[in-house]
């Protein structure tokens, strides 16, 4: 079955800065990637999300890229403020089945 | 419109007893998923539930069950509680089969003793 992995596990950055997290999918055969923001003591929500027919998306200050080639994918925050600062999740399915997650990146943002 | 509701929030429970919980998805969603939370393994897909049938499950032991009511509302079981199965259970709904966009509940944190 899919497995994701995700790393860093933990990324502290000054605000300001840019911050990338990456994921890596195990199933050629995914096709939908979204990411979830859980902030502490709240629950996971859908950040922004691609599907395999694109390369790379933009919302505002976030932005995911796909390299469907070496199953990769990331997510790039820039100008990153405080309330940057929660728990990101990557997630990988095929047409939207099943959602299989990676096990998180705890991004800090110090003032 | 109300969100996902979890019954309930917080439980303690002791090795070897078991536990049910539920979960009331948004108004007119039919699909429920579970996933366990755990620090350091992120979110563990458990199974999905779409018009009362079970349509995927993950990689838990047979401990762990769960089912759907004909108004979406689902439950799942875990018996002969763990202390690793203590954790974060979280649901999610969507209006139709498959993942799409999750709108997660609070969860129900379990504590085994």
């Amino acid at each position: 079955g899919e497995n994701v992995e995700q790393h860093p596990s933990t990324l502290s950055v000054q605000e300001g800065d840019s911050a990338v997290i990456k994921c890596t999918y195990s199933d050629s055969a995914s096709n939908y990637f979204p990411w979830y923001k859980q902030e502490l003591g709240k629950r996971p929500q859908l950040i922004i999300d691609i599907r395999s027919n694109v390369g790379e998306k933009k919302d505002q200050r976030i932005a995911v890229t796909l390299n469907k080639t070496a199953k990769h994918f990331s997510l790039h925050i820039t100008e990153t403020q405080p309330e940057d600062s929660a728990v990101y999740f990557c997630a990988a399915s095929i047409n939207t089945d099943k959602l299989i997650f990676g096990t998180g990146t705890r991004l800090q943002v110090f003032p | 419109k109300a969100g996902v509701t979890q019954t309930p929030r917080y439980l303690i429970k002791t090795r070897g007893q078991q536990v049910t919980l539920s979960c009331s998805p948004i108004s007119g969603h039919r699909s429920v998923s579970w996933y366990q939370q755990t620090p350091g393994q992120g979110l563990q897909f458990l199974f999905e539930y779409f018009s009362e049938t079970q349509r995927n499950k993950g990689n838990f032991p047979g401990r762990f069950s769960g089912r759907q009511f004909s108004n979406s509302r689902s439950e799942m079981n875990v018996s002969t509680l763990e202390l690793g199965d203590s954790a974060l259970y979280l649901c999610a709904s969507t209006r139709d089969s498959g993942a799409n966009v999750l709108t997660f509940g609070a969860g129900s944190r379990l504590t085994v003793l």
